[in-house]
């Protein structure tokens, strides 16, 4: 059974950078084409930006909101997916989900918390 | 951006009930080339990751019970619970993958 374990959330301030991480299993995650979805609490579902695969060239692409402060990877040596941000608002809060799929999403991760609070 | 709307924002069905979502779409979500709608749908239970229910608009996710139907194209799509059952209490979202960004809708909460 295909397994996507996020971790790194945790409480920063305004300003502040964090890592997330995801660990894939049980599929062969350098094909994958793989995303980062947010869910601020108690609101919907914002997507925040997907990595293609390596042979598909590997590039990036971002929600506006987050495009210039986060920055997303893949070690495909290691089956892992990281969501680098950088200058971290308040409207940063959420629980944040990694996925897979180029273009409908499945499965998820049960999802790791970020607070972004001073 | 493409945006996504949801109807009704939330609805209570009797048990064994019909339950009707709809979803619109700002633009057309049809790709010409591969005949397909780039519209999914997925489910959230309390407490829980969502999960993919439905693909192309129309096509089941492997698992899903067949009481989940999918239909529309182009803008317009409407996700059926053909006889709700106390499992499938949760919130509905639509989702856009024609073009990045993609898009959710806001959510339709379905209870009993």
């Amino acid at each position: 059974e295909v397994q996507l374990v996020e971790s790194g959330g945790d409480l920063v301030k305004p300003g502040g950078s964090l890592r997330l991480s995801c660990a894939a299993s049980e599929f062969i995650f350098s094909n994958a084409w793989m995303n980062w979805v947010r869910q601020a609490p108690g609101r919907g579902l914002e997507w925040v930006g997907r990595i293609k695969s390596k042979t598909e060239g590997g590039s990036a692409d971002y929600a506006a909101p987050v495009k210039g402060r986060f920055t997303i990877s893949r070690d495909d040596s290691e089956n892992k997916l990281y969501l680098q941000m950088n200058s971290l608002q308040i409207e940063d809060t959420a629980v944040y989900y990694c996925t897979n799929g180029s273009s409908w999403f499945g499965p998820w991760g049960q999802g790791t918390l970020v607070t972004v609070s001073s | 951006d493409i945006v996504m709307t949801q109807s009704p924002d939330s609805l209570a069905v009797s048990l064994g009930e019909r339950a009707t979502i709809n979803c619109r779409s700002s633009q057309s979500v049809f790709y010409s080339s591969t005949n397909e709608n780039y519209l999914a749908w997925y489910q959230q239970k309390p407490g829980q990751p969502p999960k993919l229910l439905i693909y192309w608009a129309s096509t089941r996710e492997s698992g899903v019970p067949d009481r989940f139907s999918g239909s529309g194209s182009g803008t317009d799509f409407t996700l059926t619970i053909s006889s709700l059952q106390a499992e499938d209490v949760a919130v509905y979202y639509c989702q856009q993958s024609y073009i990045s960004p993609f898009t959710f809708g806001p959510g339709t909460k379905v209870d009993i």
